[in-house]
C-alpha cells in the first residue's frame, strides 16, 4: 500500500515565476492539506482539499492556490516566486475530517 | 486560537540515558495533541496522539507523552535513548473539529554514543 507520494522531490525556479507541485494520497484517503515548512520552522498550515473543494486555508496570500483531482489526488501552485517561498512543501491527506494525517516526504522548493 | 511552545530548541543525550522533550500548548477547548518525528529527508511519522482518553499515552518505538491539563503540557519521554532517535520532533495542537494541525517549532534531538 504506497502511502502520500509528492513531485518532484527538489525544484530550483526564479523569482517571479509560477511553480506547480502534486500530491498522491494514500489509498482509500479522501481528503488533502498542504503545509509549508520554512527552514528551521515547524510547518504551517496553507489550506485543506475534500471533495475537490478548498475547505479550509491559512494566512497565505491568494499566490497560493491549489486543485483537488476526481482521484483525489491534489496540486499546490504557487505564482510569482519570491524568495520568501523557499521551503519544504509537505502533503498530508487523511479519511475526511479531523483524522489521523499521513505525511508525504515533501517538495524541497528553492527560489533563486 | 491554539499555539504550541516546545521550550528546547536542541536536546543532546547519550545513547542508553533518557530523553525529555518538552511541549506547552494553549486552546480554548479540549484539543487533541500529537507528537511527530522527521528524519532528515524523510516525511514526518506520527509517534503518538492524545484525544481527550488516558492521559499517558504511549507511541511507537518506546517513546510516550503524558497530558497534564492544569499544567498545559504534553511533555515526550522516553526511558533509553537510540542513535536511531536522532531527528526533529515536533509538538501539534489541534482543536476539535476539521481544525488545522499547528505545529511548533521542533526540537532537534542529538544521540551521542
Amino acid at each position: 500500500d504506497a502511502g502520500v507520494t509528492q513531485s518532484p522531490t527538489h525544484l530550483i525556479k526564479t523569482r517571479g515565476q509560477q511553480v506547480t507541485l502534486r500530491c498522491s494520497p494514500k489509498s482509500g484517503h479522501d481528503t488533502v492539506s498542504w503545509y509549508q515548512q520554512a527552514l528551521g520552522q515547524g510547518p504551517q498550515f496553507i489550506f485543506q482539499y475534500y471533495e475537490e473543494e478548498e475547505r479550509q486555508r491559512g494566512n497565505f496570500p491568494d499566490r497560493f492556490s491549489g486543485h483537488q483531482f476526481p482521484n483525489y489526488s491534489s496540486e499546490l501552485n504557487v505564482n510569482a516566486l519570491l524568495l520568501g517561498d523557499s521551503a519544504l512543501y509537505l502533503c498530508a491527506s487523511s479519511s475526511g475530517f479531523g483524522y489521523e494525517q499521513y505525511f508525504g516526504p515533501g517538495t524541497r522548493l528553492t527560489v533563486t | 486560537a491554539q499555539s504550541v511552545t516546545q521550550l528546547d530548541s536542541h536536546v543532546s543525550v547519550s545513547e542508553g540515558t533518557p530523553v525529555l522533550l518538552r511541549c506547552n500548548y494553549s486552546s480554548s477547548y479540549s484539543p487533541s495533541l500529537f507528537w511527530y518525528v522527521q528524519h532528515p529527508n524523510k516525511g514526518l511519522q506520527l509517534l503518538l496522539k492524545y484525544t481527550s482518553a488516558a492521559t499517558l499515552v504511549k507511541g511507537i518505538n518506546g517513546f510516550e507523552a503524558e497530558f497534564k491539563k492544569s499544567e498545559t503540557s504534553f511533555h515526550l519521554t522516553k526511558p533509553s535513548a537510540h542513535m536511531s532517535d536522532a531527528a526533529e520532533y515536533f509538538c501539534v495542537v489541534s482543536d476539535p473539529g476539521n481544525t488545522p494541525l499547528v505545529f511548533g517549532k521542533g526540537t532537534r534531538l542529538s544521540v551521542i554514543a
